[in-house]
């Protein structure tokens, strides 16, 4: 089956380490998105990539560092420079079809506390 | 840039009804995506329903329809006949319409919560 998977689905950093949050997906979409959720508010962008070897801040990148060698990955690496990574992270993927409507389908999550 | 406000933080409606969540937003594109989210306890993101703004019908799928003012720049979700399976977060979202081939970011409303109740 076609779809995104974030692991793991749940990750206990300690302060002051850097920690890595896997994306993978086998839909062949082009642009894949990290997005930052944290209790009872909306989705924030923090980086996203439209092509292999290319990716962009979004609103909220600080402290957080992307790679796309690949087009089925995009990992975020959540450095001890982010002040509160405690929180949840939803990796998405999207692509034009050839109707030109598009959509973008989400992981799982990962649910990142700092102890 | 995009921004998408969903002016109710909390909603509820009692099973079986109709209740309709509010969206607006503010852009100076002209075509574009518009979608509704459902986040449910799960936390997974599940695509419930899409408009693109260059369709004038207002788009459905099954008991979810939307009511899309262009010219308001509004985006309102209806769910018909609520069922305890509604209960979630809702999301609308709002994606600009770029070059073929090119993926797109989702700017997204701060969600509705939503609880349907027996």
């Amino acid at each position: 089956d076609g779809g995104i998977t974030q692991s793991p689905k749940y990750l206990f950093r300690k302060e002051g380490q850097n920690v890595t949050l896997s994306c993978e997906q086998n839909l062949n979409h082009d642009a894949m998105y990290w997005y930052r959720q944290d209790p009872g508010q909306g989705l924030r962008l923090i980086y996203y990539s439209q092509i292999v070897n290319d990716f962009q801040k979004g609103d909220i990148a600080e402290g957080y560092s992307v790679s796309r060698e690949k087009k089925e990955s995009f990992p975020l690496t959540v450095t001890s420079a982010q002040k509160n990574p405690t929180a949840f992270y939803l990796c998405a993927s999207g692509q034009m079809n050839r109707d030109w409507r598009t959509e973008a389908f989400f992981g799982q999550g990962t649910r990142l506390t700092v102890v | 840039a995009q921004t998408v406000t969903q002016s109710q933080p909390e909603m509820s409606v009692q099973e079986a009804e109709t209740v309709t969540l509010s969206c607006t937003y503010d852009t100076s594109e002209n075509n574009y995506y518009l979608f509704w989210y459902k986040q449910p306890p799960s936390r997974q993101m599940i695509l419930v329903i899409r408009q693109e703004a260059y369709k004038q019908q207002n788009a459905t799928e099954n008991r979810f329809s939307v009511n899309f003012q262009k010219a308001a720049k509004s985006f309102s979700l209806k769910i018909s006949d609520s069922q305890l399976g509604d209960t979630a977060m809702y999301f609308c979202a709002f994606m600009k319409q770029k070059g073929a081939n090119a993926g797109n970011m989702l700017t997204f409303g701060g969600g509705t919560r939503l609880m349907v109740k027996p």
